[in-house]
């Protein structure tokens, strides 16, 4: 376990559902990311939180809203999705933002999204 | 551009035999990292070794190892007595240190240890 949680593990829903994807982190770290995993495409981050403010929105559109209430806790608010957002969507954490030996990234174990 | 680039979309490799899983690289910034990530079937992404870009030796860590050769601008993971837990998705990836809360990941390759 890396210590970085996700809930749900699955998740399928109609493009008109709404639903919500949660991270919890218990690490101690400042620095919280959403990244998007789909079929045969590199991994892309969507999101970065640090502090809790939002510093990085990869263009990600509108019916991804992501919040982050605390430094431990991140979630993706989803609404009117299409099936090409369906991906392994996987959330991360590291110490600090910026570069050094010890800021590598941890990661949950994602949340396999489907949309119908 | 690709900044980074995973060759070998699947690799083959007997227990107990050292692999090697290639990766290169583009950038423009003098301080970087680079990564190595093992993803196994089950999603997550677990971090394997860091190298960064003034360190004067290759980084080891247990039967990883990374060939660091930065003039050429590779980074290959190397890892030594396969084992069948190994099967897995091996992601190469950057940070640059003037972007640096960005982390961008090559297209994997995916190992396959035989018994």
């Amino acid at each position: 376990e890396t210590g970085v949680t996700q809930t749900p593990r699955h998740l399928v829903m109609g493009m008109t559902n709404k639903k919500s994807l949660k991270c919890e982190q218990h690490l101690g770290h400042n620095a919280m990311y959403w990244y998007k995993q789909s079929a045969k495409k590199p991994l892309e981050l969507m999101f970065v939180y640090n502090f809790k403010e939002q510093t990085e929105n990869n263009s990600v559109p509108s019916r991804f809203s992501p919040e982050c209430p605390n430094s431990s806790h991140l979630f993706l608010h989803l609404h009117t999705l299409q099936p090409e957002d369906s991906a392994l969507y996987l959330c991360a954490s590291s110490q600090e933002l910026y570069l050094s030996p010890s800021n590598e990234q941890f990661f949950g174990p994602g949340t396999r999204l489907t949309v119908l | 551009a690709q900044k980074i680039t995973q060759t070998q979309p699947g690799m083959f490799v007997q227990e107990k035999e050292a692999v090697t899983l290639d990766c290169t690289y583009d950038t423009s910034d003098p301080s970087y990292g680079l990564f190595w990530y093992k993803q196994p079937s089950s999603g997550e992404m677990i971090f394997l070794i860091y190298q960064g870009s003034y360190d004067q030796q290759n980084a080891t860590e247990g039967r990883y190892s990374l060939n660091f050769q930065k003039a050429r601008k590779s980074a290959n993971l190397v890892i030594s007595a396969s084992q069948l837990g190994d099967s897995a998705m091996y992601f190469c990836a950057m940070r640059e240190n003037t972007g640096g809360f960005k982390t961008i990941f090559g297209a994997g390759t995916r190992l396959f240890v035989k018994a």
